[in-house]
């Protein structure tokens, strides 16, 4: 019965790769967010959507475009990855832009 | 400028004591939450409290709004306590934000048995 979950949990790829990472939540929510904790584990938010209309849009490079097919999942695709991509990325969602519930994380790491 | 303020930065404690972290705001929240990261790095929901005080078994927690800072109590600390402790708010003069969440940078704190 898991609430938010994220795939891959470990991505290891090389630099200029394109590569996705998913996030479905079973909550019935209508907010979900990716957020960003770098290596020094500060956490940052990135993407915020609601109801599949994005609503939040932070300092992201361009690289970085989310999509949202449906207000249960919201994906994460990185153009032309970087070394400095590699952080952790969380999913999170929220029944009503309050309490937030975060997603066991996707590590990724650019070689 | 900072916004979301935490200390201490590092705690070590023996298993059994009790402590106390502290997290200041720049401004009036809408939200405040706490979380705890545990070592394999899941973001776990202690506490949704943007104003009074909650318990859940061994923590507790209390915001003052007026002050702008929350407090969170461990008492009789165990190993499994050990991980990193975010405070996090959303602040309410970007309340069309959507929810948008400042982390502060984490209380990791070490429980030795």
């Amino acid at each position: 019965d898991t609430a938010v979950s994220q795939t891959p949990k470990y991505l290891v790829t090389q630099m200029g790769n394109d590569k996705s990472i998913k996030c479905e939540q079973n909550l019935g929510h209508d907010t979900m967010y990716w957020y960003k904790q770098d290596s020094k584990k500060f956490l940052k938010i990135m993407f915020s959507y609601n109801n599949k209309e994005l609503i939040i849009n932070e300092t992201v490079p361009n690289r970085f475009s989310p999509k949202s097919p449906d207000k249960a999942h919201l994906n994460l695709h990185i153009n032309s990855l970087e070394l400095g991509d590699s952080a952790v990325y969380f999913c999170a969602s929220s029944p009503d832009r309050y309490e937030q519930y975060f997603g066991p994380g996707t590590r990724l790491t650019v070689t | 400028g900072i916004q979301v303020e935490q200390s201490p930065p590092d705690l070590i404690l023996q298993e059994g004591a009790n402590s106390t972290l502290r997290c200041n705001f720049s401004d009036s929240v809408n939200n405040l939450q706490w979380f705890h990261q545990n070592p394999w790095g899941q973001l776990i929901n202690l506490f949704y409290i943007p104003s009074g005080t909650k318990q859940n078994g061994r923590l507790s927690a209390t915001t003052v709004a007026t002050e702008r800072y929350s407090l969170l109590y461990i008492s009789s600390s165990q190993t499994t306590d050990s991980g990193v402790y975010f405070c996090a708010v959303e602040l309410k003069r970007i309340y069309n934000q959507g929810g948008k969440l400042i982390f502060g940078q984490g209380t990791e704190l070490s429980v030795k048995p």
